[in-house]
């Protein structure tokens, strides 16, 4: 079975907190890993995407990958309201080029 | 630059009419796909379009669904007698096709069958 799978949350953090969202994936060779962003009633923006194992850093975003482990998380530092939103994981699996969206994690930063 | 077009933005039909999604990619986008999206749900793949490669097709629902893309640019998605379990956002998205490539979204068609 070719799966992303998130926890749907919602994920409920104070404002100025760091936010820690998570994804596995059931295909050990997948290569490449996306993480998207929905508001309400939008269509998904990308954030970040992370090819290589470890870290990678784009301002208050760090994306995290554990390919051994078949992990990949994506933390916001400072955590701000405008953050509040779904946040999907999507990675292409069996060597396809189509990525496999999970269901998403729903945000909500509190102030 | 531009990015992904969709149109119509919405789209309210009849049970049982045909109706014509349209999405026009990023300019040098080879690759195109279409996914749905159901009220709360993840997305749904439905078809990928790769340059002038063969389409791949596995998430077709059923065979009332076709899409074309002519001349590797803009892409149709029919949607043939409507029920209302296809009431759902359908999504367009290109990418410049190579592997690594991620995925910029139009804003989508919210399809409404009554």
């Amino acid at each position: 079975q070719k799966e992303v799978e998130q926890n749907s949350g919602p994920l409920s953090v104070p404002e100025g907190a760091i936010a820690s969202l998570n994804c596995t994936y059931s295909d050990r060779g997948s290569q490449s890993f996306f993480w998207y962003r929905q508001y309400s009633g939008k269509s998904p923006e990308l954030i970040m995407f992370i090819y290589s194992n470890g870290d990678k850093e784009d301002g208050r975003f760090t994306a995290q990958l554990n390919k051994a482990s078949q992990y990949v998380s994506l933390l916001i530092r400072d955590s701000q309201p405008s953050d509040s939103a779904t946040y999907l994981c999507a990675v292409p699996l069996g060597g396809s080029y189509i990525p496999t969206f999970g269901r998403g994690t729903s945000l909500i930063v509190h102030p | 630059g531009a990015g992904v077009s969709q149109s119509p933005s919405n789209k309210v039909t009849e049970k049982g009419k045909d109706v014509e999604l349209r999405c026009d990619p990023i300019s040098g986008h080879t690759a195109l796909y279409w996914y749905r999206q159901s009220l709360g749900q993840g997305l749904e793949f439905l078809i990928y379009f790769q340059g002038n490669s063969a389409p791949d097709k596995s998430g077709l629902p059923s065979d009332r669904f076709s899409a074309e893309r002519t001349g590797g640019s803009v892409s149709t998605l029919t949607i043939q007698r409507t029920q209302q379990e296809d009431s759902a956002v359908y999504l367009c998205a290109s990418s410049l096709g190579q592997g690594n490539s991620p995925l910029h979204f139009g804003n989508g068609t919210r399809l409404t069958v009554t």
